[in-house]
């Protein structure tokens, strides 16, 4: 079964940029669509961007455009969400989950991630 | 971009109950709607996609219904671990959106 393994937490200063990894196994990269969702403490869920597969492209929430940056490595299965130009606001768990995983045959967020803690602090 | 409601915000209930959970969007996303449960400290887990379809897993205590504007999440008789946070979500345009989330607590 598809599996996501993440990078661990990270604490970065207000400007600076951070990446995290999302690790496959189960699957390759290439037979999955990458998302990525983000959570703030105590808040609700947060969709940031993803490969949509009906149009072969990665879309991004107009929020994120210009600061998030979507990658996949498809020789290690590992996807990246890089997230420039941080601020206080942007401290929060952020996980990746697959859209449809070919197990599943529908698209919903199916599989995720444990999450990636991103602390921004000065 | 469509906006999802979800009442009530908090529904207290006790084991065996049955737990009737509402989400509401502002225009109509067809069937496209899927369910999660997050419980404190985990990822959120998929429940039901396209308004009802349980999936893989999820026990048969757990139904979607509703198209359009207008679904419910039921939960037929509340298990311990049942009691958790359920959001809802929509696939019907980009970007997609998640309603506010409805904690179910222990009464």
């Amino acid at each position: 079964q598809v599996q996501l393994v993440q990078s661990g937490a990270e604490v970065k200063k207000p400007g600076a940029s951070v990446k995290v990894s999302c690790k496959v196994s189960g699957y390759t990269l290439t037979e999955l669509s990458m998302h990525w969702v983000r959570q703030a403490p105590g808040k609700g869920l947060e969709w940031m961007g993803g490969f949509d597969p009906e149009d072969g492209e990665t879309i991004y929430a107009q929020k994120f455009q210009g600061r998030v940056t979507m990658t996949e490595d498809t020789s290690t299965d590992t996807a990246y969400m890089e997230l420039s130009s941080l601020r206080s606001e942007d401290t929060a768990v952020y996980y990746c989950a697959t859209w449809g995983s070919p197990t599943l045959g529908a698209y919903a967020f199916d599989i995720w991630g444990q999450g990636t803690m991103v602390t921004v602090s000065s | 971009e469509i906006v999802l409601t979800q009442s009530p915000a908090t529904l207290s209930l006790s084991p065996g109950e049955r737990a009737t959970l509402s989400c509401r969007a502002s225009q109509s996303v067809s069937s496209y709607l899927a369910w999660y449960q997050q419980k404190p400290g985990q990822a959120p887990r998929l429940l039901i996609y396209d308004a009802s379809n349980r999936a893989t897993g999820i026990p048969a205590r757990f139904s979607g219904s509703g198209s359009g504007t207008d679904f419910t999440l039921t939960i037929s008789s509340l298990e311990p671990e049942d009691f958790a946070v359920y959001y809802c979500q929509q696939r019907s345009n980009w970007p997609n959106t998640f309603g506010p989330g409805t904690k179910v607590d222990i009464k």
